[in-house]
């Protein structure tokens, strides 16, 4: 299993473009990068997935080297409701691969302030 | 709205209680799960149905048992549970087990006494 590393925390201002790096240096072949929002007392929220190179979707833009071995969660202009925490997610979703491959680890806490 | 409802949305239980927790969704997807967010710790994956069938346990201790009706519905039945046990409990719902976009309900916060 890929095991991921991301800060614990990190803090922004309103308007500021934030940027969050996992490092999941094992990535195997198959494994695809998936990030998720959460905020308190509520359920983790699907934001953005990729493989390679950048995805960019409506709410966030998806960064991955060459190497696979780090990605990076850009969120354009934050506002204060974007405090949450984010996790980075890694694992094989072709057809045979086992959903107890998907493991939250202990997130991102982003804490944005006016 | 996710399309995931959770009912109860808080239950508070004694150690020698039974209860059960309720998820719906709404979205024609075809597997269910139950995670456990027990506070300032990564969410741990319970159980996972894929068409009604159970393809994963995660060394749950029988003191939880799930029930899976139909690909709409998901149960998590708790009896003698332990204080340790409380925490937010999430089911979520993908197109299938191989999916890792999964939406989530809003949880069920939990407090055994």
């Amino acid at each position: 299993l890929a095991k991921t590393t991301q800060p614990i925390s990190m803090d922004s201002y309103e308007g500021q473009e934030v940027n969050i790096t996992c490092s999941h240096n094992n990535i195997a072949t198959n494994d695809y990068i998936t990030w998720y929002q959460q905020f308190p007392s509520q359920g983790p929220r699907f934001i953005i997935q990729g493989y390679k190179t950048k995805v960019t979707n409506e709410v966030a833009s998806l960064f991955i080297p060459a190497d696979r071995k780090s990605s990076t969660l850009s969120l354009p202009r934050v506002s204060l409701s974007d405090t949450a925490v984010y996790y980075c997610l890694v694992g094989d979703i072709v057809r045979g691969g086992s959903a107890s491959k998907i493991i939250f680890g202990s997130g991102t806490r982003l804490s944005i302030r006016p | 709205e996710t399309g995931v409802t959770q009912t109860p949305r808080h239950l508070v239980m004694g150690m020698t209680n039974k209860k059960s927790l309720k998820c719906e969704q709404h979205l024609g997807h075809n597997a269910m799960y139950w995670y456990k967010q027990s506070a300032k710790k990564p969410l741990e994956l319970m159980f996972v149905y894929n068409f009604k069938e159970q393809t994963e346990n995660n060394s749950v201790p029988s003191r939880f048992s799930p029930e899976c009706p139909n690909s709409s519905h998901l149960f998590l039945h708790l009896h003698t549970l332990q204080p340790e046990d409380s925490a937010l409990y999430l089911c979520a719902s993908s197109q299938d087990s191989q999916a890792y976009e999964q939406y989530f309900g809003p949880g069920t916060r939990l407090t055994v006494t």
